[in-house]
């Protein structure tokens, strides 16, 4: 079945600093790839997205590109802002039992300080 | 804002006791996925709804059901209830849930059962 691996956390990093979240997955078919942000007490947001093998995702600095031959989609952001501290949760979507549903990591806890 | 809305923000409740929980999709959204989210499993897909209808079944209990209304609306009831059950409960919307499939997430329904 389908499923994502993804770096635990909680990761601490000083501003400014280079950011990487490792993510794997494992999938049938052709999934679509998605990198989802959780601030604290709040629902996730959409980040950014990969739909298609080499496809990069970019928004607000952060970037992933979809490797098909390594099955990842690793995060990176080249300098962190406190801000950007939240949890990261990978996911993937891929026709299965589950219909369309995302599948997601276990989160990086992410903190950055000043 | 992502455009969808959950109802109540909060809820807390005894074990044994039934609770509704709402959702109220983006504009133009058909789509409605629900969600779980607690320390011990992390996000798990529960099920998905289409135009009114079920469309996908994740790791739902046979305690709780869904149903999505002709206005789009959709309620998740959760019965016998258990102290396992005291989650971050999250609805998302998508315009087709199906593809590359971007889903907007509600803010969440904190539920605390005791």
């Amino acid at each position: 079945g389908n499923s994502v691996t993804q770096m635990e956390g909680p990761v601490t990093l000083s501003e400014e600093a280079f950011l990487t979240i490792n993510c794997t997955y494992t999938a049938t078919g052709y999934p679509s790839l998605f990198w989802y942000v959780q601030y604290p007490g709040e629902g996730l947001q959409l980040l950014l997205k990969a739909t298609k093998a080499d496809d990069k995702g970019s928004n607000k600095g952060f970037e992933a590109t979809y490797r098909k031959e390594t099955t990842s989609f690793h995060l990176e952001k080249g300098s962190v802002q406190v801000s950007d501290s939240a949890v990261y949760f990978c996911a993937l979507s891929s026709n299965s039992n589950s219909g369309y549903a995302l599948n997601f990591g276990k989160g990086t806890s992410l903190l950055v300080t000043p | 804002d992502s455009g969808v809305t959950q109802t109540p923000k909060h809820l807390i409740t005894a074990t044994g006791q039934r609770v509704t929980l709402r959702c109220s999709p983006r504009s133009g959204d058909l789509s409605v996925y629900w969600y779980q989210q607690s320390l011990d499993q992390g996000l798990q897909f529960l099920i998905q709804y289409y135009n009114g209808e079920e469309r996908a079944k994740g790791n739902i209990l046979e305690r709780f059901s869904a149903q999505q209304f002709p206005d789009l609306h959709s309620e998740l009831n959760l019965s016998s209830l258990e102290l396992g059950d005291s989650a971050l409960y999250f609805c998302a919307s998508s315009d087709s849930g199906t593809g590359d499939n971007e889903q907007y997430f509600g803010p969440g329904t904190r539920l605390t059962v005791t």
